[in-house]
């Protein structure tokens, strides 16, 4: 693909509820990340995935949040029991090899009413 | 742990230099970047410098590095009004392999007539 994409762009849901949000990477990226970026702040690293596998998961606030990567390209950020403190954007960002140039996605907003 | 602190905002006048500057904690940085994230975008890598150098210059671009006081600048000249968006500094170090920049909270700059 042209970039990176992110599906949904949007996602309110209810306090309590399980959300999965999804990141397409740049076709033939290896590496893969995920961001939380809340109001006023920088993005701050949740998850890294090189290939299939979870490389680095030290980001992940607590057991709440989980991540896969199945066939090495499409992932998905996945959020049980939504707080109203998960509220931000995630951004998922790709790169041709571990430590290489990141190239970011666009965001999903989240918002936990 | 790692720290990145930058000031918030930055007005300037369209035409005139902007300067944003950032400072570091992790003495072992290797890479130093600086990233752009217009509204509703993903964040956008401008340009990088590599801890052993002090100077690089990329069009209106030119970024600094003072590593003995671990401050970096990014130069924006005659700055548009496209311009205007936030910008991030973020490092990198070279310790355990990591490859996740740690991002400050960025800088508002707003470029007016």
């Amino acid at each position: 693909g042209a970039g990176v994409s992110q599906t949904p762009s949007n996602k309110v849901t209810e306090k309590g509820k399980y959300v999965e949000l999804r990141c397409d990477p740049i076709s033939g990226h290896t590496a893969l990340y995920w961001y939380r970026q809340s109001l006023g702040q920088g993005p701050e690293f949740l998850i890294y995935f090189q290939g299939t596998g979870a490389a680095d998961d030290s980001g992940l606030p607590n057991d709440r949040f989980f991540a896969v990567r199945p066939e090495g390209s499409v992932s998905t950020l996945k959020i049980q029991r939504t707080e109203r403190g998960d509220s931000a954007v995630y951004l998922c960002a790709s790169s041709a090899i571990a430590g290489g140039e990141q190239f970011f996605g666009p965001g999903t907003r989240l918002t936990v009413l | 742990g790692e720290d990145v602190e930058q000031s918030l905002f930055l007005s300037v006048r369209e035409g005139d230099s902007s300067v944003i500057n950032c400072t570091y904690t992790d003495s072992s940085s290797t890479y130093l970047y600086w990233y752009k994230q217009e509204p509703g975008a993903g964040l956008q890598l401008l340009t990088y410098i590599f801890s052993n150098m002090d100077m690089k210059q990329d069009q209106r671009l030119t970024v600094l590095l003072n590593k003995k006081d671990k401050h970096l600048s990014l130069r924006i000249a005659d700055t548009q009004t496209g311009d205007s968006a936030i910008y991030f500094c973020a490092e990198r170090g070279s310790s355990g392999g990591s490859y996740i920049p740690t991002f400050g909270r960025g800088t508002s700059l707003i470029v007016h007539p």
